[in-house]
C-alpha cells in the first residue's frame, strides 16, 4: 500500500534552515509528482511547491521563492524540502503529498504524508 | 494569490444537509474546473474527497458532493454522520499556482 513516512520534528533558531524528508513506499518515487503544503498553527494549508521527480523540475510558490528547494533521491525513493532564512512564522506542521493526477493536469492529492511539525524559536 | 474564502464553521444534525462554500477569483476557481476538496481530523493527514470539481476519488461516500458557479465552489455533505465533523479545505488551480481556502469547521450537533 502507498505510505509516505516524512521525518521528525525540528526545532531551529531564527535564520537556519530545516530540510524534512518524505519517503514514499508502495510504488516509485518518479510515477508521481510531490507537492508540499504546510499548516501553521491556527491557520489553514498552503501550498509551497511541487517536485517533478522524474525530471527534477520544481514549481514553488511565489511566496518562498529563493528560501526553498525541492530535491529527491530517486535511488532511496525519497523526495525532500529545505527552508532557509526560517523565521517563527514557519513555525508549522509541513507536509508531502502525492499528486495521483497525470503531468499535464492540474494535481489532486492522494496520499499525504503524516506531517513534519518544525518549530523555529530563539 | 490570497486564500480562498470559506466560512470560518458550519452544523448541522445528524441526517442533515450542510454546505461549504468556498470563494475565489476568476483567475482560479473561476477560470479552471480544478478545484479540490479535503477533510481533516485533529492530528491526522489531510484525505481528498473531490476532485475536478465534482468527480470523487473510490472509496468516498457518495454523500459528499461538489458543485462550482462563477467564482465560488461548493461541497455539500448529505446525510450528515458524526464522523463527517473535521475541518474541511478547498483547493483550486490558477494557472501556474495552487491556492487552499481557509477552511472550515463541520460541527455534528
Amino acid at each position: 500500500q502507498v505510505q509516505l513516512v516524512q521525518s521528525g520534528a525540528e526545532v531551529r533558531k531564527p535564520g537556519a534552515a530545516v530540510k524534512v524528508s518524505c519517503q514514499a513506499s508502495g510504488y516509485t518515487l518518479t510515477d508521481y509528482y510531490m507537492f508540499w503544503v504546510r499548516q501553521a498553527p491556527g491557520q489553514g494549508l498552503e501550498w509551497m511547491g511541487w517536485i517533478n521527480p522524474n525530471a527534477g523540475g520544481t514549481n514553488y510558490a511565489q511566496k518562498f521563492q529563493g528560501r526553498v528547494s525541492m530535491t529527491r533521491d530517486t535511488s532511496t525513493n525519497t523526495a525532500y524540502m529545505e527552508l532557509s532564512r526560517l523565521t517563527s512564522d514557519d513555525t508549522a506542521v509541513y507536509y508531502c503529498a502525492r499528486d495521483f493526477r497525470p503531468p499535464n493536469i492540474p494535481a489532486s492529492l492522494d496520499y499525504w504524508g503524516q506531517g513534519t511539525l518544525v518549530s523555529v524559536s530563539s | 494569490q490570497s486564500a480562498l474564502t470559506q466560512p470560518r464553521s458550519v452544523s448541522g444534525s445528524p441526517g442533515q444537509s450542510v454546505t461549504i462554500s468556498c470563494t475565489g477569483t476568476s483567475s482560479d476557481v473561476g477560470y479552471y474546473d480544478y478545484v479540490s476538496w479535503y477533510q481533516r481530523h485533529p492530528g491526522r493527514a489531510p484525505k481528498l474527497l473531490i476532485y475536478d470539481v465534482t468527480e470523487r476519488p473510490s472509496g468516498v461516500p457518495d454523500r459528499f458532493s461538489g458543485s462550482k458557479s462563477g467564482n465560488t465552489a461548493s461541497l455539500t455533505i448529505s446525510g450528515l454522520q458524526t464522523e463527517d465533523e473535521a475541518d474541511y479545505y478547498c483547493c483550486s488551480f490558477g494557472g501556474n499556482y495552487y491556492v487552499f481556502g481557509t477552511g472550515t469547521k463541520v460541527t455534528v450537533l
